[in-house]
């Protein structure tokens, strides 16, 4: 039961908005996202609890359909240090990884 | 500090081999997870591990043999190495175990490579 990312890449010129797309089909504790740049590790940017509570990254927002079990990632005024992968990873009984989607942002 | 460290980075063997990657958080965190991320950037969970507890045993090769001696370290035993094995091998913590996990901390990463 892999969530479902979308788009699968994204190119950006600097400065400009993207979204990010997460489904699943099963219920949800939360809905986890990651950004992991090439040869490094994921690195944690925001977590989304069932219930409305969520932590995480000052610049990055995020939003939460528990009934539709999709979520959304907003990346406003992009910067270049934020091209990367992004994972989402829904947790129901475990913590599962979306393939992931590529955004590269252009100066 | 580094509050996941893994050992060895990188790893290049036979097939047939049998290797062994070491985990080691400092963050007082419960649970442990060993994920599997391949050529194709999928990252798949493994394994994972709560107060040396194993929770989550995910369809895995028996080749594959995780091993926690204490909260703080979590290790993986590869048997027999075949060349669909390599890929990267990322550990992780959390504070919490399934359905209250909070956010994963990754080491940098394994990279074995399988010849």
């Amino acid at each position: 039961q892999q969530p479902v990312q979308s788009p699968q890449a994204v190119i950006l010129r600097e400065g400009e908005d993207a979204v990010i797309n997460c489904s699943s089909s099963k219920a949800l504790y939360s809905v986890h996202w990651y950004r992991q740049k090439h040869g490094e590790a994921p690195v944690f940017l925001m977590i989304l609890l069932k219930g409305g509570e969520q932590k995480g990254h000052e610049k990055i927002s995020a939003s939460f359909n528990e009934k539709k079990q999709q979520s959304s990632l907003y990346l406003t005024a992009s910067q270049l240090s934020y091209s990367g992968t992004y994972f989402c990873g829904t947790e129901s009984d475990k913590i599962i990884f979306g393939k992931g989607t590529r955004l590269h942002i252009l100066p | 500090d580094t509050a996941v460290s893994q050992t060895p980075k990188y790893l290049v063997t036979q097939m047939g081999n049998d290797k062994s990657i070491k985990c080691e958080q400092n963050l007082g965190h419960d649970t442990m997870y060993w994920y599997k991320q391949d050529s194709k950037k999928f990252l798949k969970i493994m394994f994972s591990y709560n107060n040396k507890e194993l929770i989550i045993n995910e369809t895995v090769p028996n080749r594959f043999s995780p091993k926690s001696p204490d909260k703080a370290h979590l290790n993986l035993h590869i048997n027999s190495l075949e060349l669909g094995d390599s890929a990267v091998y990322f550990c992780a913590s959390s504070r919490g175990r399934t359905g209250v996990t909070g956010e994963l901390f990754f080491g940098e990463g394994s990279r074995l490579t399988v010849l």
